[in-house]
């Protein structure tokens, strides 16, 4: 039971390239999520996946776009990176959305740098 | 817009001493409050969940309070040890939804 993996740990790209960040989960979990962390502003939602075959955008969506490939996989893309999108990125699941406080797990993280 | 902060930002204390970290919300309207813990170049690992209808959550040595009426939160870690050095984020869920709202975190360094 790998719980929440992420590829990859790192990556560098240069202004305008593309990537896809993935995501899979092991748990059996209907909701997952993307955040990015900055230093100094926490986590800020990208986008999230409330149960396979939809999307959400979150607090902080423009830039970005994701798949919710099946129910263990969500990925997210990068289409024209900007330095802007430097950061660390976490994926997360959980069991479910909606009211009712379902704990969240998290993965190890992407550091990711736009030059 | 809830928002969430953390004080302080960075914490520097000798090994032994027991110590408070502080989290506050702006909107009460919560179902939960989590507090995190990460290491450098690591993911987050849950420590705490207090529901909202709960006043503290105790695990060994740490220890949650929460006072949803004054948006506040503390961490209290007894008898700190090095092993005790990361960051510590506080995250609430409003009250609908499963969408976590995080502080930006405080770094705690515990000196041999």
């Amino acid at each position: 039971n790998a719980g929440v993996t992420q590829t990859p740990k790192f990556q560098v790209l240069k202004t305008g390239q593309s990537m896809t960040l993935q995501c899979a989960q092991d748990m059996n979990h209907n909701s997952m999520y993307w955040y990015r962390q900055d230093p100094g502003m926490g986590l800020r939602l990208i986008y999230y996946s409330a149960s396979e075959g939809t999307t959400d955008k979150g607090e902080v969506p423009n830039g970005y776009n994701v798949s919710r490939l099946n129910k263990r996989e969500f990925s997210l893309r990068l289409e024209s990176a900007a330095p802007s999108q430097t950061s660390v990125y976490f994926c997360a699941s959980s069991e479910r959305f909606g009211w009712g406080g379902y704990e969240q797990y998290f993965g190890p993280g992407t550091r990711l740098t736009v030059t | 817009k809830q928002e969430v902060t953390q004080i302080p930002a960075a914490l520097s204390v000798p090994e032994g001493e027991n110590l408070v970290l502080n989290c506050s919300f702006t909107d009460s309207a919560i179902y939960n409050l989590q507090w995190f813990r990460q290491d450098p170049g690591k993911g987050l690992t849950s420590l705490l969940l207090i529901q909202s209808s709960q006043r503290e959550q105790t695990s060994g040595r740490l220890n949650a309070s929460l006072d949803k009426s004054s948006g506040r939160s503390t961490l209290y870690i007894a008898a700190s040890q090095p092993g005790d050095s990361a960051t510590y984020l506080c995250a609430v869920r409003p009250q609908y939804g499963n969408k976590l709202v995080f502080g930006a975190g405080t770094i705690l360094r515990v000196k041999s």
